[in-house]
C-alpha cells in the first residue's frame, strides 16, 4: 500500500531564504508526482506535476525534483517570500492503473518579512 | 477557463442530521473525485467517478455517505447521519486525463457539533 510521508511537518524562514521540502513515499512504481499548494481556508492549487520519464520540473521560483529509485522528491522554493506562507503537499497515483492520490501530511511553511 | 465549483462553503449540523454538498467540475473533465481532508491531515480519497460510473469508492463509509453523478456532470455528495468525526473539510476535484493534472474546488467545511 503507498504511503506518503513529508518532512518537516513545519518550518519557519525569514524573507529571502533558499528552502527544501521533502516528500518520501514507499511504492516506487509511480507514473507521476505532484507538488500542491494549501492556503487557510481554500483548496488546492497545482504547483508543478512531474512525470515518471522527468527527473525535475520548474516553474518560476520553484523547482521539483524526483527520484523514482530511492522513492523521494523534493520541492526547492528560491528566495522565499512572505506570499509564500501555505502548506505544501505531495501527492503519487495510488495505482498504476488510475488517477487517485494518495497525499502526504503537508509541510506548513511561514515565511517572515 | 473557470474552476471546480463548490458549495456550501460552511456548514455546521448537529450529529444525527442530514448534509448535503454539491460539486460541478471543469467543462468537459471526465473523472470527478471527492476527497476529505480532516484539520492536520492530507487529503482521502472517498469516492471517484468516471462520467457517471464509480470507479473507486472502496474508502466511502456506505453505512451512511452517499454520492451520484448525474448525467457525467454534476456531483453530489451526502452524509446521512453525521457523526462527530465526519467534521472535515470535503473537497471536489476533475481530471482531464492520467497525463494532466488535477484542479480542486474551495472545499465545503464541515463541523458536527
Amino acid at each position: 500500500k503507498q504511503e506518503v510521508t513529508q518532512i518537516p511537518a513545519a518550518l519557519s524562514v525569514p524573507e529571502g531564504e533558499n528552502l527544501v521540502l521533502n516528500c518520501s513515499f514507499t511504492d516506487s512504481a509511480i507514473y507521476n508526482l505532484q507538488w500542491f499548494r494549501q492556503d487557510p481556508g481554500k483548496g488546492l492549487t497545482s504547483l508543478l506535476l512531474i512525470q515518471s520519464s522527468q527527473r525535475e520540473q520548474t516553474s518560476g521560483r520553484l523547482n521539483a525534483s524526483l527520484d523514482k529509485s530511492s522513492g523521494r522528491s523534493t520541492l526547492y522554493i528560491a528566495a522565499s517570500q512572505p506570499g509564500d506562507s501555505a502548506t505544501y503537499l505531495c501527492a503519487v497515483p495510488a495505482n498504476q492503473a488510475g488517477t487517485a492520490l494518495i497525499f502526504g501530511k503537508g509541510t506548513t511553511l511561514s515565511v517572515s518579512s | 477557463e473557470a474552476g471546480v465549483a463548490q458549495s456550501p462553503r460552511y456548514k455546521i449540523i448537529e450529529k444525527r442530521q442530514s448534509v448535503a454538498f454539491w460539486c460541478n467540475p471543469i467543462s468537459g473533465h471526465a473523472t470527478l473525485y471527492w476527497y476529505q481532508q480532516i484539520l492536520g491531515q492530507g487529503p482521502k480519497l472517498l469516492i471517484q467517478f468516471q462520467n457517471n460510473g464509480v470507479v473507486d469508492d472502496s474508502q466511502l463509509p456506505k453505512d451512511r455517505f452517499s454520492a451520484e453523478r448525474l448525467k457525467g456532470v454534476d456531483s453530489t455528495l451526502k452524509i446521512q447521519p453525521a457523526k462527530l468525526e465526519d467534521s472535515a473539510v470535503y473537497l471536489c476535484a476533475s481530471s482531464l486525463d492520467r497525463a494532466g493534472g488535477y484542479t480542486f474546488g474551495s472545499g465545503t467545511r464541515l463541523t458536527v457539533v
